[in-house]
């Protein structure tokens, strides 16, 4: 079965830092490029950051720009999402995705986890 | 970044159709064939139900389609059903290898 497990998430105080662990099964991981997405509590979908399927290439929405970095570890199937100088405005659910296409850095997602709940708060 | 709007709430009663707009900017759905809709319960995380604009993943029921016209895109569910009551979102790829997201559209079945 194909899947996606975040962890990692939890009550960080403003400034800190949290990093978060997405675990991939089912598929062969490094065929694909992987995003995060993020959700405020009673809000839409935001996009966060992606990494090719080599990570190689990266990319950051403006809101988490030089503050949060993507990283993965092919080798052990793993996504990560190291998050520093945390604000509040970081509260959210963050899922990990799975692009849609082999190799394709920015497609849709079709794969998605249950997400990890951040929530930044002194 | 983008910034894709969509109307906050769209109902209709069951069998009749419905349509989602997403209206873009220069540099996301009028540049880009990538647009993508998402379906999301409440509770649960999104579901791919268009993507390229009107191609459906295998499992999507036809009753979903996908157009685009310039910067619009749309979402149509034909013969509404209960199942469908959920949060739609939309998605581009942008110009500034961003992805952008839509604010959501809640639709309700009457």
């Amino acid at each position: 079965e194909v899947q996606l497990v975040e962890s990692g998430g939890g009550l960080v105080q403003p400034g800190r830092s949290l990093r978060l662990s997405c675990a991939a099964s089912g598929f062969t991981f490094d065929d694909y490029a992987m995003h995060w997405v993020r959700q405020a509590p009673g809000k839409g979908l935001e996009w966060v950051s992606g990494v090719s399927w080599s990570g190689g290439d990266m990319g950051y929405a403006d809101s988490v720009k030089g503050r949060f970095t993507i990283s993965r570890e092919n080798a052990k199937n793993s996504l990560y999402l190291q998050m520093n100088s945390l604000r509040v405005e970081d509260t959210a659910l963050y899922y990990c995705a799975r692009v849609k296409t082999v190799v394709v850095t920015h497609d849709a997602f079709d794969i998605w986890g249950q997400g990890t709940m951040v929530t930044v708060s002194s | 970044q983008s910034a894709l709007t969509q109307p906050a709430s769209v109902s209709g009663s069951p069998g009749q159709s419905i349509t989602i707009s997403c209206t873009g900017i220069s540099n996301d759905v009028d540049h880009y064939n990538y647009v993508s809709w998402y379906q999301q319960h409440p509770g649960k995380a999104p579901k791919l139900m268009i993507y390229d604009i009107y191609n459906r993943p295998s499992g999507v029921s036809n009753r979903f389609s996908g157009s685009k016209s310039g910067n619009t895109a749309s979402l149509t569910i034909s013969g509404l059903q209960a199942e469908d009551e959920a949060l739609y979102y939309c998605s581009s790829y942008t110009t500034a290898r961003t992805q952008g997201f839509g604010g959501g559209t809640k639709v309700t079945v009457l």
